[in-house]
């Protein structure tokens, strides 16, 4: 497994400002994904953080509303820009962590605690 | 295109007894990979249990143990002997093991309800 730092835990913001949210791994981790979870909601995947390139994006999330930086294999940041009271939800940093002899699919992900943002 | 339901919304238990949470999925990737989180009030997520899609045998963690029906599409959580502190919003999650690159999809949830 890996542990997961993610900052801020919580916070604030006025409308029409941008925060940024880090997520620090205490390992190398190929895979490492950004989530939202708005209120009473299931999780819905954000991007896929890409080491070194551009993140790749769902449906219906962009890169100017939420730009991600992966600038190594430990770290990545997701900024969400221009806040609106819509954008107030929990963001989860994701890992998985890829074992010898593992396969796409059964590597279970693992989560940082989440930062809980309200946008006033 | 991966899904992946859960109809109950929440669920009741008693304390001490057994308790299934449904999860159906949908995939037309042969390998893939079921999983199920908890997340408890105070929000972490929690992974509980893993299902491969070419297991022959249903998975087991302690309490928890996963009742795979391939054939219905269907991986259902079984929590035996609940406690109070399961009192928690249960996810199904499921990865396709073709060329996904490790995206994983969440079902909506189902808030489990432990009585004393």
């Amino acid at each position: 497994s890996a542990v997961i730092s993610q900052k801020p835990s919580r916070d604030i913001c006025q409308r029409g400002t941008s925060l940024t949210i880090q997520c620090q791994v205490d390992s190398q981790v190929t895979m490492m994904f950004w989530y939202r979870q708005q209120p009473g909601q299931s999780l819905t995947l954000i991007a896929t953080a890409n080491q070194g390139s551009e993140a790749t994006y769902e449906s219906g999330f962009v890169i100017d509303k939420f730009p991600i930086s992966r600038p190594n294999l430990t770290f990545s940041t997701l900024t969400v820009s221009n806040m609106s009271p819509e954008d107030s939800s929990i963001y989860l940093c994701s890992v998985v962590v890829r074992d010898a002899g593992s396969t796409n699919s059964n590597q279970p992900q693992h989560f940082g605690d989440g930062t809980r943002l309200s946008i006033l | 295109a991966q899904k992946i339901t859960q109809t109950q919304p929440g669920m009741f238990v008693q304390e001490k007894e057994a308790v299934t949470l449904d999860c159906t999925y949908d995939t037309s990737d042969p390998s893939y990979g079921l999983f199920w989180y908890k997340q408890p009030s105070s929000g972490e997520m929690i992974f509980l249990i893993y299902q491969g899609s070419y297991d022959q045998q249903n998975a087991t963690e302690g309490r928890y143990s996963l009742n795979f029906q391939k054939a219905r599409k269907s991986a259902n959580l079984v929590i035996s002997a609940s406690q109070l502190g399961d009192s928690a919003m249960y996810f199904c999650a499921m990865r396709e093991g073709g060329t996904g690159g490790f995206k994983t999809i969440f079902g909506a949830g189902t808030r489990l309800f432990v009585k004393a």
